[in-house]
C-alpha cells in the first residue's frame, strides 16, 4: 500500500539550474512531511521538513512546498550543484513521534 | 555535530541464527526507531521506542524481532531466528520531537546478509 508516492525514479538537471522533486500522498491524516537525501552505503540524511499548517518552508537552497488540497509536496533545490546528486526520499507521518512512511525515492543527477 | 552510530556495519549470519544490531542514538533524543530497506525497495518502518517501551510497530515486526535499551546509551534490535528475507539494510534513527516536529536522524545502517 503506497501511501507516499514518488513517481519519477530519476531526474537529471544541469548545474546551476533548479531541481524540482515531487511527491504525492494518499493518507489525509499525514500532518508532517520530510525530505531526506541518501548517498549509496549511507543512511538517509535529513534535509528539510514542513508541518501541515504551513505551505512553504525554506532553508538555504532548499524549499519545500505543500499543497494539502492536492496532497502534493515538492522539493526545490536552487541552484543545483553536482554534490546534490543523490537519491531523495519524501516521507510523511501522522503525528509527532510516529512512524515515517517513505516514498521509493528519486535519483537526482546534477551534471556540470 | 552529534550523530547516530550503528555497529556492525556489515553482519553475515546463517539462516536460523540470532543477530543483534546495535545503535547509539543522539544523546538528548528520547524517541528511537528501527527501519529497514531491502535492496531495491523503499525504507520501511519497523518499530518505535519511547520511555522504555514500544510505542508503535509495523506488521514486519513480528515475534522474531525485539528491541531493548539495555543502558542509557545503546538501543538494540534482535532478530531471534533469521530468515533469508531478513537480508536488508537496517537503519536506526532517533529524534527529540519537541512540539509537533518529527525530524528523525538516521545512522549509517547495518547491512545484514542471511545465508
Amino acid at each position: 500500500d503506497q501511501q507516499v508516492k514518488q513517481n519519477s525514479p530519476s531526474l537529471s538537471v544541469q548545474e546551476g539550474r533548479i531541481s524540482i522533486l515531487n511527491c504525492d500522498y494518499t493518507n489525509s491524516m499525514f500532518d508532517y512531511f520530510l525530505w531526506y537525501k541518501k548517498y549509496p552505503a549511507e543512511g538517509p540524511t535529513f534535509l528539510i521538513s514542513i508541518s501541515s499548517i504551513k505551505d512553504k518552508n525554506e532553508d538555504g537552497r532548499f524549499t519545500v512546498f505543500l499543497n494539502k488540497s492536492a496532497k502534493h509536496l515538492s522539493l526545490h533545490i536552487v541552484p543545483s550543484q553536482p554534490g546534490d546528486s543523490a537519491v531523495y526520499f519524501c516521507a510523511a507521518s501522522v503525528n509527532s513521534g510516529y512512524a515515517l512512511n517513505f516514498g521509493k525515492g528519486t535519483s537526482l543527477l546534477v551534471t556540470p | 555535530e552529534p550523530e547516530v552510530t550503528q555497529t556492525p556495519s556489515h553482519q553475515v549470519t546463517q539462516m536460523g541464527q540470532e543477530v543483534i544490531l546495535r545503535c547509539v542514538p543522539i544523546s538528548n533524543h528520547l524517541y528511537f526507531y528501527w527501519y529497514r530497506q531491502i535492496l531495491g525497495q523503499k525504507v520501511e518502518f519497523l518499530v518505535s521506542f519511547y520511555n522504555n517501551e514500544i510505542s508503535e510497530k509495523s506488521e514486519i515486526f513480528d515475534d522474531q524481532f525485539s528491541v531493548e535499551r539495555p543502558d542509557g546509551s545503546n538501543f538494540t534490535l534482535k532478530i531471534r531466528s533469521t530468515k533469508l528475507e531478513d537480508s536488508a539494510m537496517y537503519f536506526c534513527a532517533s529524534g527529540e520531537h519537541s512540539g509537533n516536529v518529527n525530524e528523525q536522524y538516521f545512522g549509517p545502517g547495518t547491512r545484514l546478509t542471511v545465508t
